[in-house]
């Protein structure tokens, strides 16, 4: 079975300072991917990222970056410049590609950025 | 990015009765997804939908839920008998099928079940 844990509960950050999110997951498969989505005040589900485990570099879109860490399987997210619309939860996700094609997801880091 | 409708963005409903929620895909999209996210916790997978069929289900999707995208149109969940604990919001999420299948959410709909 899959499992994807996200330890930190909620962050809060300064405008335009860099932050971190960990996130960290279990998989027996050989192959995933794995996915960074942020859910904004409204409920909004945005998809923001995706890293490939057969890949080393680490996946960057825009101001997201990942830390993709394999051998500890771990997977953390990199917000430079934060915004104010940072403000958000974001989710880490995993699918496995034993899965059809199901996301299994954390519980979320809730991310307040405050001028 | 690429959207999903989702409709209604809210639904009331009495126990026992019959909910159709009802989400258009993206248009070129082939998989489709149900998630359950009660308040304040993760996104929970229901079922996915491919080619006419259900190709994977959780433990979430009870007897009492059914999926269907008669041709081409909405992709519906539907739930009969509703049940207090089906209180939710529910998301749908399509894919394209190519790449990392990431996934394409709604707005989501939120079902409460007096």
């Amino acid at each position: 079975a899959q499992k994807v844990t996200q330890t930190q509960t909620s962050i809060s950050v300064m405008e335009k300072t860099t932050v971190t999110m960990d996130c960290v997951y279990e998989t027996r498969d050989s192959s995933y991917f794995l996915f960074w989505y942020k859910q904004t005040a409204s409920g909004e589900i945005v998809f923001l990222i995706r890293q490939d485990s057969y890949k080393k570099e680490n996946a960057t879109e825009g101001h997201y970056s990942l830390n993709f860490q394999k051998p500890k399987s771990s997977i953390g997210l990199i917000i430079t410049a934060t915004q104010i619309e940072d403000s958000a939860v974001y989710f880490c996700a995993m699918r496995a590609s034993s899965s059809f094609s199901k996301l299994v997801f954390g519980q979320g880091t809730s991310l307040s950025v405050v001028p | 990015g690429p959207k999903v409708l989702q409709i209604p963005s809210h639904q009331i409903i009495d126990m026992g009765q019959m909910v159709t929620l009802n989400c258009d895909p993206v248009s070129n999209h082939l998989y489709f997804y149900w998630y359950k996210q009660i308040l304040g916790q993760q996104m929970e997978f229901l079922v996915n939908f491919y080619n006419g069929k259900v190709m994977e289900k959780s433990k979430l999707f009870k007897d009492q839920f059914s999926v269907e995208r008669p041709d081409g149109s909405y992709f519906t969940l539907k739930i009969q008998p509703t049940a207090l604990e089906d209180s939710a919001v529910y998301f749908c999420a399509s894919s394209s099928g190519t790449g990392g299948y990431e996934q394409y959410f709604g707005p989501g709909t939120r079902l409460t079940v007096l």
